[in-house]
């Protein structure tokens, strides 16, 4: 398995433009997640989505953000538009369902996108 | 508010010695709690987990502690290695929530 897959690796932009950061979920993971890293905050959680549904945005910091997943193998984070104070690396992950009545899976995570917005 | 608490933010140790990091949390509704390790430009991945019905879970050099009543848990990485010189995150979830992250620990071994 090729396991998450994020794309591109690398984004420069300068303020004001969009910025669209792409994940491929696991097969078969039924959970993805948006996370930011920074080293003033740590791991923040944007957004995650159960079934292609997004169940909690509380995370997402300001209506510049959004994300969507159109089906199981694809998911978009989008800054529109993009500020310097967006600069971080981001994450996407994926799980497979917790079976019933056992422990939870493991949340794999992809290699991040380290965005600079100029 | 930082529901995962964890220290020290960075750690320095000799080969061969004992590295220690501890986390704290206040959410007793938590029963997963693992440990996620960080190289350079690369996605945390995990490293050992626990459920809060043991007191120690122990992979090779890696032990997590886990006191329920204190509402802690620690990693324990023995025989410290240079290439155990990672970032070490550790997080807990319950129910149906998504897992909560400290904020980290930059752990730096030398030989």
């Amino acid at each position: 398995d090729a396991g998450v897959i994020q794309s591109p690796r690398h984004e420069v932009t300068e303020m004001g433009q969009e910025v669209t950061l792409r994940c491929k979920p696991i097969s078969g993971h039924n959970s993805l997640f948006w996370y930011r890293q920074t080293m003033m905050r740590g791991l923040e959680l944007l957004i995650y989505f159960n079934n292609n549904v997004p169940i909690d945005d509380s995370g997402m910091p300001e209506d510049r953000f959004s994300a969507k997943m159109p089906n199981a193998s694809f998911s978009t984070l989008k800054i529109q538009p993009s500020e310097p104070r967006d600069s971080a690396v981001y994450f996407c992950a994926s799980s497979s369902p917790k079976p019933q009545g056992g422990s939870y899976n493991e949340q794999f995570f992809g290699p991040g996108t380290r965005l600079t917005v100029l | 508010q930082q529901q995962v608490k964890q220290s020290p933010q960075s750690l320095i140790v000799q080969k061969g010695g004992i590295s220690i990091i501890n986390c704290a949390y206040e959410n007793t509704a938590f029963d997963y709690f693992p440990w996620y390790q960080q190289f350079p430009g690369k996605g945390p991945a995990l490293l050992i987990a626990i459920r809060p019905d043991v007191s120690e879970k122990k992979e090779g050099r890696f032990t997590i502690s886990f006191n329920k009543s204190a509402k802690q848990f620690s990693l324990h990485i023995m025989d410290s290695q240079p290439g155990d010189s990672a970032t070490y995150f550790c997080a807990a979830r319950g129910g149906n929530t998504p897992l909560v992250f400290g904020k980290g620990t930059r752990l730096s071994v030398i030989a």
